[in-house]
This record gives structure tokens, sequence and C-alpha cells, in this order.
């Protein structure tokens, strides 16, 4: 079965610092991955995805993430974090199924930045 | 172009009461799937349909069921109702096929007390 480890729940920057949330996942074939960020009272909103080649993906509001197989991670990078980027963070796994399925989710890392 | 709509935003149940929750999906959009989000969780898939059928199915009592409409819109109910099943429910819709394509709604609050 697919799973998913964030083990930051509550990470805390400086605005204008570098960030990095981490995500581990369990799946037994190549994986689609997924980073989502939710506002309070919002649904999900897809900063990037993974599935196949370069395995540095880029996202949107500058956000990044590196996959790497031999660690089974897939953690999150911002250079200079912004007031506005605190949210809560979901890493999710998804199957290679070719068609539209389900994905599995980590609990979350919450983000607070100080000014 | 209207994204995902969920409707109510909020609401509140009492024990053992039955709930129906809706979803529009996103124009284009040709399937959908439901997700439960309790408090400091990350969401779980409940189920997902496509052309009016249930096609996966998460780890869910059958007390959680749904409906597809021929226009797409889909229903969550949820039957004799727990504390337990108090959280954010949202719908995402996608093009069946188009890889993971999701687009979420701002999901429905239910309070069970």
């Amino acid at each position: 079965a697919q799973s998913v480890t964030q083990p930051d729940i509550h990470i805390t920057v400086s605005e204008g610092a570098s960030l990095e949330l981490r995500c581990n996942y369990s799946y037994g074939a190549t994986p689609y991955l997924f980073w989502y960020v939710q506002s309070p009272g919002q649904g999900l909103q897809l900063l990037l995805k993974y599935f196949s080649g370069d395995t540095l993906v880029q996202g949107i509001k500058g956000f990044e993430a590196e996959f790497k197989r031999s660690q089974s991670s897939f953690n999150l990078r911002k250079p200079s974090v912004h007031w506005s980027d605190a949210a809560e963070y979901f890493c999710a796994v998804g199957g290679l199924t070719g068609t539209a399925s389900k994905l599995t989710f980590g609990t979350g890392t919450r983000l607070q930045v100080t000014l | 172009d209207a994204g995902v709509t969920q409707s109510p935003t909020h609401l509140i149940k009492t024990r053992g009461q039955q709930v129906t929750l809706r979803c529009s999906p996103k124009s284009g959009h040709d399937t959908v799937s439901w997700y439960q989000q309790a408090l400091g969780q990350g969401p779980q898939f409940i189920f997902q349909y496509y052309e009016e059928e249930e096609r996966q199915r998460g780890n869910f009592p059958d007390r959680f069921s749904g409906h597809q409409f021929p226009n797409y819109s889909s229903e969550l109910n949820v039957n004799a109702l727990l504390l337990g099943d108090s959280a954010l429910y949202l719908c995402a819709s996608s093009l069946y096929g188009a890889n993971y394509g999701y687009t979420f709604g701002s999901g429905t609050r239910l309070t069970v007390v």
C-alpha cells in the first residue's frame, strides 16, 4: 500500500529565509508525487508534481522539489520565504495507473512565517 | 471559467442523522473524487465517480455513498452520522485519463454534535 510521511508537523521560519519541507513516500513502483498547499478554510492548490524525467521539479510561487529515489524522498524547497507562504503543506503520492486515480496524502506540515 | 463548486460551505448535524453534500465539477471535467479531511490530518480518499459509476473506493464504511449525475455533478451521502464524521469534505474534479489533473473545491465543513 502506498503511504506518505511528513515528519515535521510544524515549522517556523523568518521571512526571507530558505525553506525545506520533508516528505518520504512508500510505493512499490515509480510513483507520481505532488505537493499541495492549503490556506485556512480553503481547498488544495497544486504547487508542483513529478511524474518522470528531470528529478528537480519547478512549481508555482517559486517552489521546487527534488525526487530522490534512493531515499524515497520528495522534499519541497524555496530559497526565500514570503509571509504569504504561511499555510499547510501536503505531500501526496499517486499510483501509476494512467488514469485519474486516488491520491494518498501525508498529515501535512504547518508553516509559520515570522516577520 | 468556474472551478469546483461545493455546497453547502458549512453545516451542523446531529448524531444519527443523514447528510448530503454537493459538488459541481470544473467545466470540461467528467470525473469527481471525494476526500475527507479530519482536523489536523491530510485528506483521505473516499471514492471516485466516472460515467455515473463508482470507480474506486477508499477505506470507508457503506454509510458513505455517492452519486454522479449526467451533467457530471456529484453528491456525497453519509447516513447514521457519528461524531467522528466531523471533517472538511473536499471534492476534486478531473478529466478521466488526464493523470491527476485535479482541481479541488474549497470544501464543506461538517460538524456532527
